[in-house]
């Protein structure tokens, strides 16, 4: 249903290194379209992590990095907290359908 | 710092329309995209369309085309997105987001609106 594909779940322990991948194809990632990423606390809006691939906006600690390679593109969030419990989800554009698509998202639990 | 605020929620019978605005405040309006965005309960989001204020000409997902019409005045720094023929499986948060990029549509979103939720049922 999703252009790009994320898994459904990652965790981990307080302090340690996590990270979410996000699949797609030639027609978006793959055809070097920039990823982004975002941040969704229950009840709330998305709120941009990374953009461009591999920037942080302002405000966003420096635990949050983005990569991208040929047709995928990670997000890795280091000393994991409490607070980055949320769901995630990638962003980039897909030439065939002339606009923006989505990942379907990954529950990230902090154990 | 732009500050995206949406109208409030609805609940609509299927067959009819919705209107939900978006007044942005604390920035430049006119050359960043305002883009409409739904999401569905416990799904991603969904790119519907968008709108450059200052060329005024919306561009529509190839699934909304047809039901979807977004507008812009730059008067009033306000967009409305109007969909119509509702049926149960457009119920959902309905978010505006501005566009990273200066006069694109290629680009991240930031910032988002609060969100609008649409209950579509009779």
């Amino acid at each position: 249903q999703f252009v790009l594909t994320q898994p459904p779940s990652v965790s981990g322990a307080p302090g340690q290194r996590v990270t979410i991948s996000c699949t797609g194809a030639g027609s978006n990632i793959g055809a070097g379209y920039d990823v982004h990423w975002y941040q969704q606390l229950p009840g709330t809006a998305p709120k941009l992590v990374i953009y461009a691939n591999n920037d942080r906006p302002s405000g966003v600690p420096d635990r949050f990095s983005g990569s991208k390679s040929g047709t995928s593109a990670s997000l890795a969030i280091t000393g994991l907290q409490a607070e980055d419990e949320a769901d995630y989800y990638c962003q980039s554009y897909d030439s065939g359908l002339s606009g923006s698509v989505f990942g379907g998202g990954t529950k990230l639990t902090v154990l | 710092q732009v500050q995206l605020v949406q109208s409030g929620a609805d609940r609509k019978n299927p067959g009819s329309s919705v209107r939900v605005s978006c007044k942005a405040s604390g920035g430049t309006f006119s050359h960043y995209a305002i883009s409409w965005l739904r999401q569905a309960p416990g799904q991603g989001p969904e790119w519907m369309g968008g709108i450059i204020p200052i060329s005024g000409t919306p561009r529509y997902a190839q699934k909304f085309q047809g039901r979807l019409t977004i507008t812009a005045d730059q008067s009033t720094t306000t967009a409305d997105m109007e969909l119509t023929n509702l049926r149960s499986e457009d119920t959902a948060i309905y978010y505006c987001a501005r566009g990273g990029v200066s006069g694109s549509f290629l680009g991240w979103y930031d910032p988002w609106g609060q969100g609008t939720l649409v209950i579509v049922s009779s």
